[in-house]
């Protein structure tokens, strides 16, 4: 059973649009929350991260929010560009045994 | 060069044979992983090891074997393969910067078909 429930599975946004993708976990022991970005025919490279005693981290048009009492965290991808296509992971870390699991992952498509 | 490769990148096997997927890192890192990645189930964890004399299980293990023949070699076995193993398999290297950093840095994949 998947430690970090992620959603949507995939999403059609249009150039210029924000994309939105959700992830919501269980295990109170976690105490880092990366975003993985893959590209099609390519390793997951990471995209931006956050830490539970911040609500919120801004990297460029990539934004993590971050609801501990929900524990709910979502990616925000400002003025989607179709450079921007691509499957993206949310993650958690345990904080004892420092493994990471992962979301189903979310395919984003940006159409021009 | 990559800084994390996998050999090989295809391989079409059949159900029972024997087959080892390699990684190795040019990184320094001592953190190295393996993950199967499938469709509507993410990446999943099979084994990892955090320096050379540990290894560990992961979420998936069964079916799996690993050698972590060096700090930069960390090598997949499966011992008699069958179909459900049929998957996309990273390897990943991190390097330990603390509680605030972990990122982990992912190999081409390799793409492994049992028939």
């Amino acid at each position: 059973q998947q430690q970090v429930k992620q959603s949507p599975q995939s999403l059609i946004v249009q150039k210029g649009g924000i994309s939105i993708i959700n992830c919501a976990y269980e295990n109170t022991a976690f105490d880092y929350f990366p975003w993985y970005q893959q590209f099609p025919g390519k390793g997951p490279a990471l995209l931006i991260a956050i830490r539970p005693d911040v609500s919120e981290k801004k990297e460029g048009r990539f934004t993590i929010s971050f609801n501990k009492s929900a524990k709910q965290f979502s990616l925000h991808i400002m003025d989607s560009q179709p450079g921007d296509s691509a499957t993206y992971f949310c993650a958690a870390r345990g904080s004892n045994d420092y493994k990471l699991s992962f979301g189903a992952g979310t395919t984003v498509t940006v159409r021009a | 060069d990559a800084d994390v490769t996998q050999t090989p990148r295809n391989r079409i096997t059949k159900t029972g044979k024997r087959i080892m997927l390699e990684c190795s890192q040019t990184k320094g890192h001592d953190r190295m992983y393996w993950y199967r990645q499938d469709p509507g189930l993410g990446l999943r964890l099979i084994y990892y090891s955090f320096d050379v004399k540990d290894i560990n299980k992961g979420e998936i293990s069964d079916g799996y074997s690993v050698s972590r023949q060096a700090q930069a070699k960390f090598s997949l076995s499966l011992e008699s393969a069958i179909p459900n193993q049929t998957a996309l398999y990273f390897c990943a290297t991190s390097d330990w910067g603390g509680s605030s950093t972990d990122t982990q840095y992912f190999g081409p994949g390799t793409r492994l078909t049992v028939l």
